[in-house]
């Protein structure tokens, strides 16, 4: 009964490669998010749908594209691939953000190593 | 935001008490929170405290917050080896955005 998936949990690809990470939340939420955690374990948000529209985009290169198709699910896919996207990438998701705690529940997270 | 500072490490003995600090920037703060990371797994929200409140307890967990100040703490009495991890201090602010700290990696030692 996974509350937040992500797959695959490990991606190991090669630069210029174009990869996709899936995510998934039985939650019900409205939103969903897409984090970045790079070595020293920094966390920055990235990307944040609500109900399948955008409603965060953060300074990332438009190499990464997030795609919702409902708001259970979103997706990151990354073209062209560079050494400097080896991260942790986590997924989460929120019940929304009006006036409630707006708590965020986390994925496991995808280690990409980009060689 | 946006800017959350945590000291790195922190390292206590079995048993002793922990205290994680934390301070943030944005006085329009709503609610902040505690997360838990443990090795090569995803963040665990611990807690989370209402920028109106001045101190919340959950069990071996207190938080306290000062608002004037911008200090969050968060001390977890009876420290078990499990409790070893990173912990993440965030900030809300604004609609659907969390700033985070560094993360705080706490070892407990026997």
């Amino acid at each position: 009964d996974t509350a937040v998936s992500q797959t695959p949990k490990y991606l190991v690809t090669q630069m210029g490669n174009d990869k996709s990470i899936k995510c998934e939340q039985n939650l019900g939420h409205d939103t969903m998010y897409w984090y970045k955690q790079d070595s020293k374990k920094f966390l920055k948000i990235m990307f944040s749908y609500n109900n399948k529209e955008l409603i965060i985009n953060e300074t990332v290169p438009n190499r990464f594209s997030p795609k919702s198709p409902d708001k259970a699910h979103l997706n990151l896919h990354i073209n062209s691939l560079e050494l400097g996207d080896s991260a942790v990438y986590f997924c989460a998701s929120s019940q929304d953000s009006g006036t409630n705690t707006d708590t965020q529940y986390f994925g496991p997270g995808t280690r990409l190593t980009v060689l | 935001g946006e800017d959350v500072e945590q000291s790195l490490f922190l390292s206590v003995r079995e048993g002793d008490s922990s205290v994680i600090n934390c301070t943030y920037t944005d006085s329009s703060s709503t609610y902040l929170y505690w997360y838990k990371q443990e090795p090569g797994a995803g963040l665990q929200l611990l807690t989370y405290i209402f920028s109106n409140m001045d101190m919340k307890q959950d069990q071996r967990l207190t938080v306290l917050l000062n608002k004037k100040d911008k200090h969050l703490s968060l001390r977890i009495a009876d420290t078990q080896t499990g409790d070893s991890a990173i912990y993440f201090c965030a900030e809300r602010w604004g609609d659907y955005k969390l700033s985070f700290g560094a993360g705080t990696t706490v070892t407990v030692r026997a």
